[in-house]
């Protein structure tokens, strides 16, 4: 399993477009990444996964360069809804049944 | 309505007394497993099920059992447990262990042992 690096906090305003970046120098082959998203006492939501370029869903954006060593969340005009734990996942779709999930990205967006 | 279900949702007991979080999903996934939530320690699993009667030790297994019977439970045990098992406790599921990585989470039960 590729462990990630992620800032642990980050402030924003609604309305702007926010990218939290993650890096994982040591991501294999296999390896896909995955985005959750947490908000206070609630379990982690599933916001997106990729295994290079970019991919789009009705949520976010998630690029990822050529040399896979790190990938971006874009989350377009956030609002105050977007408050929430972003946490980076890296991990081999088939072989890594144990999850790690790291301690994520606070993101505290303003008014 | 496709869901992870855990009960109790908030639980207060004191150390020694044996407890069962249960777990169940409605969605046919082979694929389970618990985590604990800690302050400033994030999301860490304690452990999982590839199928049923198929379990492993995830980070932190220490003072935890569970059992994997049938297909949608998966009831996490604590036989003793200690004031430092006071935490946030998901339970989580995915079609399979290929898909380990895209899970559905249940809502989550705080437990504090005094």
């Amino acid at each position: 399993l590729a462990k990630t690096t992620q800032p642990i906090s980050m402030d924003s305003y609604e309305g702007q477009e926010v990218n939290i970046t993650c890096s994982h120098n040591n991501i294999a082959t296999n390896d896909y990444i995955t985005w959750y998203q947490q908000f206070p006492s609630q379990g982690p939501r599933f916001i997106i996964q990729g295994y290079k370029t970019k991919v789009t869903n009705e949520v976010a954006s998630l690029f990822i360069p050529a040399d896979r060593k790190s990938s971006t969340l874009s989350l377009p005009r956030v609002s105050l809804s977007d408050t929430a734990v972003y946490y980076c996942l890296v991990g081999d779709r088939v072989g890594d049944d144990k999850i790690i999930f790291g301690k994520g990205t606070r993101l505290h967006i303003l008014p | 309505e496709a869901q992870v279900t855990q009960n109790p949702r908030y639980l207060i007991t004191v150390t020694g007394k044996k407890l069962t979080v249960t777990c169940s999903q409605n969605m046919n996934h082979e694929y389970m497993s618990w985590y604990r939530q800690d302050p400033g320690l994030g999301l860490r699993q304690i452990y999982y099920s590839m199928n049923v009667e198929v379990t492993d030790k995830g980070d932190v297994p220490e003072g935890y059992k569970v059992s994997r019977k049938e297909k949608r439970n998966f009831p996490l045990i604590l036989e003793s447990p200690s004031p430092n098992q006071t935490s946030l406790y998901f339970c989580a599921s995915s079609l399979a262990s290929g898909e380990a990585d895209r899970q559905y989470f249940g809502p989550g039960t705080r437990l504090t042992v005094t």
